[in-house]
């Protein structure tokens, strides 16, 4: 079946400019995740939804970054007023639930670089 | 909070040698452990999974390793293939839904 899927690819963007980065997660899973990987790093988490809800923001690095899901499925994450240290590429996951079943699976990704 | 130290970092291995790759996790409440292997330009794949409750799972040339008491998980890769080579990420899940990722190890298996 269908994996996840993340669009762009690839983003390029001028400093302080707005950027939207979607996911759309397996078809059925209910847990969504963000995470973070910077060049040569492991990765960073960032948010986690359970359904539309967002439990944990934790992990989101200020209050430039935000992120919303709709209808339990597609996820949108927002950075405003991009900052050069935002370049890396956003991973995003789902799962089942993030209960009893903990396998989660990554979409490709999207690479943002902010010039 | 969790923390996951993984080494070494990179690793060069002849085809047909073993791999192993080591982890440490730091809180003892954490009961899943994956492993996730990352190609050039992709996302991280699933490749295998540990429960607190198991000490070692096989799936044919890949096996972990748990060992509860010390804290430890590893990856075992035998017979390594070219196509092996890539980023190896190991992966801590405590009590929450949160996985926290080892920094990585870059394998490359030498035709």
């Amino acid at each position: 079946g269908a994996g996840v899927s993340q669009s762009p690819s690839n983003k390029v963007t001028e400093k302080g400019k707005d950027v939207e980065l979607r996911c759309d997660p397996i078809s059925g899973h209910t847990a969504l995740y963000w995470y973070r990987q910077s060049l040569g790093q492991g990765l960073e988490f960032l948010i986690y939804f359970q359904g539309n809800s967002a439990p944990d923001k934790s992990g989101l690095p200020s209050d430039r970054f935000s992120a919303e899901r709709t209808g339990g499925s597609v996820s949108t994450l927002t950075i405003q007023r991009t900052q050069q240290e935002d370049s890396a590429v956003y991973l995003c996951a789902s799962s089942q639930t993030s209960g009893s079943s903990y396998e989660q699976y990554f979409g490709p990704g999207t690479r943002l670089t902010v010039t | 909070g969790e923390n996951v130290e993984q080494h070494p970092s990179t690793l060069s291995v002849q085809e047909g040698d073993s791999a192993v790759i080591k982890c440490t996790y730091s809180d003892s409440a954490s009961n899943y452990f994956p492993w996730y292997k990352q190609e050039l330009g992709k996302g991280p794949q699933l490749i295998i999974d540990i429960r607190s409750n198991v000490g070692e799972k096989k799936d044919q040339r890949i096996a972990v390793t748990l060992n509860k008491t010390a804290k430890h998980f590893s990856l075992h890769i035998t017979e390594t293939q070219p196509e092996d080579s890539a980023v190896y990420f190991c992966a801590a899940k405590d009590s929450s839904y949160k996985l926290i990722f080892g920094s990585g190890t870059r394998l490359l298996v030498r035709p």
